[in-house]
């Protein structure tokens, strides 16, 4: 099974701060990983998929870029409505495994 | 509106079964191939189970091979998960979600989940 790490597990930031948040596979996975958001009593809400391509309705702060093992997720200027875990999830073989999530918290 | 909601969570015994469904509706659901993910109390993601629009392909988490069954039913928009020998790690709030685009392969994307149904294993 593909093994999926994120760093770092848990992030202070301010409002306004670059933040970007970091998924490595334990192998290549091309470009097939997904990155959503979960806010607390929340269901997951899909931010990124295929490394980059933004879901609709999802502000353009947000982007994905990287292939192969390691992948990242940027937001371009925090907004207060932003603090919350955001999960990789890997779609390039079965079983889809997710990494263990970043807790972004207000600084 | 892509609506999906999940019942059929409880509070069960060690070894026992529960079935969850999972109501679709706002799309045409056998276009769209769909996945059940878990959250322990506390902790992460799980990706648990998938299957394809015309309910050929079911995939499975190694944690609940041979344990669990995804099905579906297209004339009742719904999806179902069949847990058997539930053990206590199995306890979570489960959701359905929904592959973004109507494609014959299984993606595993979740592009609109549900709110979730609790599971409960315990003696």
């Amino acid at each position: 099974d593909i093994q999926m790490t994120q760093s770092p597990s848990s992030l202070s930031a301010s409002v306004g701060d670059r933040v970007t948040i970091t998924c490595r596979a334990s192998q290549s996975i091309a470009t097939y990983l997904n990155w959503y958001q979960q806010k607390p009593g929340k269901a997951p809400k899909l931010l990124i998929y295929a490394a980059s391509s933004l879901q609709s309705g999802v502000p353009s702060r947000f982007s994905g870029s990287g292939s192969g093992t390691d992948l990242t997720l940027t937001i371009s200027s925090l907004q207060p409505e932003d603090f919350a875990t955001y999960y990789c999830q890997q779609n390039y073989i079965s079983p889809y495994t997710f990494g263990q999530g970043t807790k972004l918290e207000i600084k | 509106e892509v609506q999906l909601l999940e019942s059929g969570g409880d509070l069960v015994q060690p070894g026992g079964s529960l079935r969850l469904s999972c109501a679709a509706s706002g799309f045409t659901f056998g276009s769209y191939a769909m996945s059940w993910v878990r959250q322990a109390p506390g902790k992460g993601l799980e990706w648990v189970s998938a299957i394809s629009g015309s309910g050929g392909t079911t995939n499975y988490a190694d944690s609940v091979k041979g344990r669990f069954s995804i099905s579906r039913d297209n004339p009742k928009s719904t999806l179902y998960l069949q847990m058997n020998r539930l053990r206590v790690e199995d306890t979570a709030v489960y959701y359905c979600a929904k592959d973004p685009s109507p494609i014959v392969v299984v993606t595993a994307i979740g592009a609109d989940w549900g709110q979730g149904t609790l599971v409960t294993v315990s003696s």
